[in-house]
């Protein structure tokens, strides 16, 4: 069974709307941790965050949000006033205390900002 | 934040060479590296994980006679790919990791694209 689902394949947004990329996990796992990546046309992949299963506060980094909600396993990520720049894939990550470091990739969101 | 270097960038090269791919971590100790491969307009499915100073883990359905995994320190892991055939054509993407525990970060490298002609 698919441990990360990514529903949304490819979203478009004009420049300046906010946008929210949906991740849902699946873990049996009671310490478990969650990370999202952004992949550029240029290939590599960013780290932008990682959150812990003990930790359900919500976070901001400048145009970056997540929220993390156990009640329905997910752990979703909204870009507020979208730039081009934004334009990219963008991966959710589940590692599992038990299984180490290990990451299980949900199949990625393709993100394309129109000016 | 933490680099991971991967080399070469880029890769042309003909049907039944062998090719070797790079990758290093320059400013940690990595204990752990992966091996991604990405085909196109998909997810990163993991080939291997390698653990400095012991041999590597391959998943199911990968060849580890085919794709030949080094870590012999804990800055450097190298994937061989060997007798590559265009089927292997794919970009590649290592990762590394600080230790085997639950919830470390991985740090990738910026990919490398083979093409086999």
């Amino acid at each position: 069974a698919q441990k990360v689902t990514q529903a949304q394949t490819e979203i478009s947004v004009v420049e300046k709307e906010d946008v929210t990329l949906d991740c849902v996990y699946e873990t049996r796992d009671t310490t478990y941790y969650l990370f999202w990546y952004k992949q550029p046309p240029s290939g590599e992949l960013v780290f932008l965050i990682r959150r812990n299963s003990f930790d359900e506060q919500n976070e901001i980094s400048g145009r970056y949000s997540w929220n993390f909600q156990k009640s329905t396993s997910s752990f979703n990520f909204t870009i507020t006033a979208s730039q081009v720049v934004d334009s990219a894939v963008y991966f959710c990550a589940l590692s599992e205390a038990v299984t180490g470091n290990q990451f299980y990739f949900g199949t990625g969101t393709s993100l394309t900002v129109i000016p | 934040g933490a680099v991971v270097s991967q080399h070469p960038s880029r890769v042309i090269c003909k049907s039944g060479t062998s090719v070797k791919i790079e990758c290093r971590s320059l400013d940690f100790q990595a204990t752990t590296m992966f091996w991604y491969r990405q085909f196109p307009k998909q997810s990163l499915m993991l080939m291997a994980t390698s653990n400095e100073g012991s041999k590597a883990t391959y998943e199911q359905g990968v060849e580890k006679d085919k794709f030949l995994i080094n870590h012999a320190s804990l800055t450097l892991s190298t994937l061989t790919v060997t007798s590559a055939h265009p089927e292997d054509s794919s970009f590649y993407i290592c990762s590394a990791s600080r230790n085997r525990e639950g919830g470390q970060p991985q740090h990738f490298g910026d990919g490398t694209r083979l093409s086999i002609l």
